[in-house]
């Protein structure tokens, strides 16, 4: 079955930092993958998705994130945080043709002044 | 763009009582799920529903009902209410199987 790691459960980091939230999936072969974020007392907003390609991709508010086959990672980044990207990041994973999507625990991230 | 709406945005219940959450969505997208969010945690899936009239469970569908009679909305009973169920269900749409989700803002569930 497919499944979704998120090591770290909360994440801390001084504003204007750089950050890395981390992702490892498990499936036989390539699936599509996604980062949603959730701030508090919402629903989910995708930040980016990967489907084929470029394994560099671009999102929203200048997040991007590396699918890296062999690793089987999908790790977020951001070259420097901003106090008002605190909130829950999911990483997420379905498969192509299929219906199911499969998150992570979420990782909890506090930025800090 | 879209939207989707989920109603009441609070539901307070006794404890054996059957509760019913709605969602509507404006995208005319085909997939439609629902999730249990407990605090703190990652999302669950309880029901989604390919098309109009279809049914799929989910990982987590002992204890609910799901109801999906137009395109555009899809509801989700909670057949007899517990103390232990207490939180925030989530309703998402996609435009096709395991593309992108879009979400509603939650239903947060109590039960006294």
């Amino acid at each position: 079955a497919q499944s979704v790691t998120q090591p770290d459960a909360r994440v801390t980091v001084s504003e204007g930092a750089s950050l890395q939230l981390r992702c490892k999936y498990s499936y036989s072969a390539t699936p599509y993958l996604f980062w949603y974020v959730q701030y508090p007392r919402q629903g989910l907003q995708l930040l980016l998705k990967y489907y084929s390609g470029d394994p560099v991709v671009q999102g929203v508010n200048s997040f991007e994130a590396e699918f890296s086959k062999s690793n089987s990672s999908f790790h977020l980044q951001k070259a420097s945080v901003h106090w008002s990207d605190s909130a829950v990041y999911f990483c997420a994973l379905s498969i192509p043709g299929g219906y199911k999507v499969v998150f992570g625990s979420g990782t909890r991230l506090l930025v800090s002044p | 763009g879209g939207i989707i709406t989920q109603t009441p945005k609070f539901l307070i219940g006794q404890e054996g009582q059957k509760l019913t959450l709605k969602c509507q969505q404006n995208f005319n997208h085909d997939t439609m799920y629902w999730y249990r969010q407990d605090s703190g945690k990652g999302l669950r899936l309880i029901y989604y529903s390919i098309t109009e009239n279809d049914l799929q469970k989910g990982d987590l569908s002992e204890g609910y009902d799901a109801s999906r009679e137009k395109k555009s909305s899809f509801s989700l009973t909670v057949t007899s209410a517990q103390k232990n169920e207490m939180a925030v269900f989530l309703c998402a749409s996609s435009n096709t199987g395991g593309a992108e989700q879009f979400f509603g803002p939650g239903t947060r569930l109590t039960v006294l």
